[in-house]
């Protein structure tokens, strides 16, 4: 089945750094989300990205969909503690199209 | 405010125990699904339902099954519970078509001693 690797598996930057996380498929995809799990939350869904190249931003941070629609980022600018946490990309299998499958996740630590 | 909720936040089970987890939405979502969440694992997909008595299997299905009496409903089944099931269950909804947003419970965190 269609799967999506996630990396790096942890990251700690220092308050004010900035952040990416990278999603990769071997597959091409039909869309691309992205959730945050705060620390005893559950993930919260945060955006979709359906074309190929598409950039979209929510403040400080910046999604982006490759042209080969195989391969998605997350880039938090300038983080504050606010963003610690999972963040998970996700997608729907092409094959059952119900099927919504993650990544691993990226953990994000933040030092104040 | 729209909701899945799970019937249980902690669960401890002794091994071979049948464990039943629970889980309905409020949003009439045709879609919904299990996952565990393990350290450095991810969220792994047990089983998902897209419609009332449908079921398919997930990446890991082994050890569980699942049953959708009601479209509001979503049963996970651990038949004979064993300690490598201690992890943490999510339960999650999303409406029909390809790219809608899934909707997550609380979580219920499972040990099995």
């Amino acid at each position: 089945g269609q799967q999506v690797m996630q990396i790096p598996q942890y990251q700690h930057v220092q308050e004010g750094e900035d952040f990416t996380t990278y999603c990769n498929s071997s597959t091409t995809l039909s869309n691309i989300q992205w959730y945050k799990q705060r620390p005893g939350g559950h993930p919260v869904f945060l955006i979709q990205l359906v074309k190929s190249g598409e950039v979209k931003k929510q403040k400080r941070l910046t999604f982006q969909f490759g042209e080969a629609k195989k391969n998605s980022s997350l880039h938090i600018t300038a983080t504050q503690t606010t963003d610690v946490g999972t963040y998970f990309c996700a997608a729907y299998d092409m094959e059952y199209g119900n099927k919504l499958v993650f990544g691993a996740g990226t953990i994000l630590r933040v030092k104040s | 405010d729209v909701k899945v909720t799970q019937s249980s936040r902690y669960l401890v089970k002794r091994t071979g125990e049948k464990v039943f987890l629970e889980c309905v939405q409020d949003m009439d979502h045709e879609n919904m699904f299990w996952y565990r969440q393990d350290p450095g694992l991810g969220l792994r997909l047990i089983y998902f339902s897209y419609d009332v008595k449908m079921k398919e299997k997930g990446d890991i299905p082994e050890g569980y099954s699942v049953s959708r009496e009601k479209k509001e409903r979503f049963s996970l089944i651990l038949e004979s519970a064993s300690t490598n099931q201690t992890s943490m269950y999510l339960c999650a909804s999303s409406s029909q078509g390809e790219g809608t947003e899934a909707f997550f419970g609380q979580g219920t965190r499972l040990t099995v001693v």
